[in-house]
């Protein structure tokens, strides 16, 4: 049974550029959550996805989106990127949206912005 | 904005001694739910209290929820290497399905 897996693990930008970051659920899982975890801190919620739309949002600009497919796989997305951009960023998956309901994590992609 | 306090933010201790962190909310909590994160790695489900007062053990872990559910505490009996890691607390901000972790507390550990 696989568990959250993220893709790519590493990845370099430029300011300005654009980036995609995909991740796919734990079997069984229906809702997606995106995270922004900075160095020695704590994640920072972005968004969360279920039945394929956004369906809570944190505090971060419209520069971030995202999408969830009919699999449950989601990508996010990232314009213009800023320096304060570079985060480890994590997939959760869960089954419903509900709060209560247990993140399982993915291994992150590690983003660096120069 | 709700917030979820931690603390201390970082603990060191000698392998055998005990060790624990604190949760604090700004607002009452519908649950509370505890991670680990090893050096390098992802957060991983520790734990989950739900009830006003409730405590939970796992092995040498001991999880508190405080009768007003505003605050939580992660206490480890004889703390072993494994333990390292950061532990973060995470609670849903009232109303909404979304949770809000703490900044975590970082453990390590002096053989």
């Amino acid at each position: 049974d696989a568990g959250v897996t993220q893709s790519p693990t590493h990845l370099i930008k430029t300011r300005g550029q654009q980036v995609t970051l995909r991740c796919s659920p734990k079997s069984g899982h229906d809702t997606v959550s995106w995270y922004q975890q900075a160095l020695g801190q704590g994640p920072q919620f972005i968004f969360q996805y279920y039945e394929e739309e956004e369906r809570q949002r944190g505090n971060f600009p419209d520069r971030f989106s995202g999408h969830q497919f009919p699999n449950y796989s989601s990508e996010l997305n990232v314009n213009a990127l800023l320096l304060g951009d570079s985060a480890l960023y994590l997939c959760a998956s869960s089954l419903g949206r509900g709060a209560k309901n247990i993140q399982y994590f993915g291994a992150g992609t590690r983003l660096s912005v120069l | 904005g709700q917030q979820v306090m931690q603390i201390p933010q970082y603990q060191h201790v000698q392998e055998g001694e005990d060790f624990t962190t604190y949760c604090n909310s700004s607002t009452t909590l519908s649950n509370i739910q505890w991670y680990k994160q090893r050096p390098g790695g992802h957060p991983v489900f520790l734990i989950q209290l739900v009830k006003s007062g409730e405590v939970k053990k796992q092995k040498r872990l001991t999880f508190q929820f405080g009768e007003a559910k505003k605050n939580s505490s992660l206490h480890i009996t004889a703390t072993q290497t494994t333990d390292v890691g950061t532990y973060f607390c995470a609670g849903p901000i009232q109303g909404a399905q979304k949770l809000v972790f703490g900044q975590g507390t970082r453990l390590t550990i002096n053989p």
